[in-house]
């Protein structure tokens, strides 16, 4: 079964918008919650994590939030640069029951941000 | 500084032969981990190891197994290859302890033929 769930395959968005990535999340035993962006022939690259004590948390153009109640959680890029096209990954570890020591990966999102 | 280093980042393998990656972490850190990145599958985990020892391990074959040296830097291996094995195989490092950022490296494209 999936634990981690990026809804959305694909996301388009113009140049100095908003950009709203989402993900959703099954483990009541996650507890820490990454973001990565990833391009073609790359590793992925660490974007912003927050931790389950928070609400939101934010570097940048980029804010992450974190709604435990209804296990979802969403990345916020403002504004949306075309550099910023790429496929994001929502990823989450916990601190028992085997999911610790390891992250759990959404399918990722890919976005395009269009000039 | 420098980031987390795979090698070889492309091989051919055909089915029944094994492999051995490579993967050197950033420095001072003492966890690595292995993902297998599959366009059906995402990434998924396969191990991590913290000082030289297995903490996690994911659902893969037992023809996956790993190890970890006393440098952290780690190995995988993958025996009697198959098809499916073809996949973009991902290493991460980071300090080790709870809620750590992982740091990946660029990988390794298996094509298995």
């Amino acid at each position: 079964d999936q634990q981690v769930k990026q809804n959305s395959p694909s996301l388009s968005v113009q140049e100095g918008r908003i950009s709203i990535l989402n993900c959703d999340y099954t483990n009541s035993m996650f507890d820490y919650f990454l973001w990565y962006k990833k391009y073609p022939a790359e590793g992925p690259t660490f974007l912003i994590s927050i931790s389950s004590i928070k609400d939101k948390n934010e570097d940048g153009r980029f804010t992450v939030f974190l709604n435990k109640s209804a296990k979802h959680l969403s990345l916020h890029i403002v504004p949306s640069q075309p550099g910023d096209s790429a496929v994001y990954f929502c990823a989450a570890s916990g601190n028992s029951g085997g999911s610790n020591y390891k992250l759990t990966f959404g399918k990722g999102t890919l976005l395009t941000v269009n000039p | 500084k420098a980031g987390v280093t795979q090698t070889p980042r492309y091989l051919i393998k055909t089915r029944g032969q094994q492999v051995t990656l490579s993967c050197s972490p950033i420095s001072g850190h003492r966890s690595v981990s292995w993902y297998q990145q599959t366009p059906g599958q995402g990434l998924q985990f396969l191990f991590e190891y913290f000082s030289e020892t297995q903490r996690n391990k994911g659902n893969f074959p037992g023809r996956f197994s790993g190890r970890q040296f006393s440098n952290s830097r780690s190995e995988m291996n993958v025996s009697t290859l198959e098809l499916g094995d073809s996949a973009l195989y991902l290493c991460a490092s980071s300090f080790g302890g709870d809620k750590n950022i992982q740091y990946f490296g660029a990988g390794t494209r298996l094509s298995v033929l």
